[in-house]
């Protein structure tokens, strides 16, 4: 089976902070994705990379930034938290080809305060 | 802007009915097709993938599509209060520059009442 693990289930950081997000994948897979996701707005991209030091932006990156050193680790960056990003985050892998599913993390569930 | 579609719902059925989720899509290249479930608190489970016209069968999950019609469902039969959850359709397709993506619908939330 696929493991996804995400390094926190639960993270609290004050307004202004720099945060990490770290997401680690046993499969070798290529593609490694971060949503976030909020009630009423659904699942939201915000980076996802390709392939070690590759990064494509998603449909929200701004106040974000993202790092892949190696390929089974992708971490998520909030350069300064700002409580409009108060969220849970989401992070997924899969293989290169186009076809095949997302397999997500538990989750972290971020408070900005 | 590629778009999937999904009754938000909430869907009501009593235990022991069939519960029948819907999606539709508006990209026609799309080729691979998902179905999550996801409980309050957690993250999308993948359940069901599906990628040529028909139906596929997976214990009490049925998933059905139909290309030309733009439009995949899901049945979930002998449904069980433990299927009451979030239903996610997410939709792939081979356009350039997504080819890697999944679109997700916003969900239809399943109440399977006692």
């Amino acid at each position: 089976d696929v493991k996804v693990t995400q390094s926190s289930r639960y993270l609290v950081k004050r307004t202004g902070e720099k945060v990490f997000l770290e997401c680690v994948q046993d499969m070798d897979h290529e593609n490694m994705f971060w949503y976030r996701q909020d009630p009423g707005l659904g699942l939201r991209l915000i980076y996802f990379s390709y392939d070690v030091k590759m990064k494509e932006k998603g449909d929200i990156p701004e106040g974000y930034s993202v790092s892949r050193e190696k390929k089974e680790r992708f971490s998520l960056i909030l350069e300064s938290a700002s409580t409009n990003q108060t969220s849970m985050y989401l992070c997924a892998s899969s293989l290169e080809v186009g076809n095949q599913p997302q397999h997500f993390g538990d989750g972290t569930r971020l408070s900005i305060l | 802007q590629k778009e999937v579609e999904q009754n938000s719902g909430p869907l009501s059925v009593p235990e022991g009915a069939i519960a029948s989720l819907n999606c539709t899509y508006s990209d026609r290249v799309s080729q691979s097709f998902f179905w999550y479930r996801q409980y309050s608190g957690k993250s999308p489970e993948l359940i069901m993938s599906i990628y040529s016209n028909g139906d596929k069968e997976d214990g009490r999950f049925t998933a059905q599509l139909n290309k030309a019609s733009q439009y995949v469902s899901l049945l979930i039969r002998d449904s069980q209060p433990s299927d009451s959850a979030t239903y996610l359709c997410a939709v792939n397709s081979i356009s350039s520059g997504s080819a890697r993506q999944l679109t997700f619908g916003s969900g239809t939330q399943l109440t399977v009442l006692p």
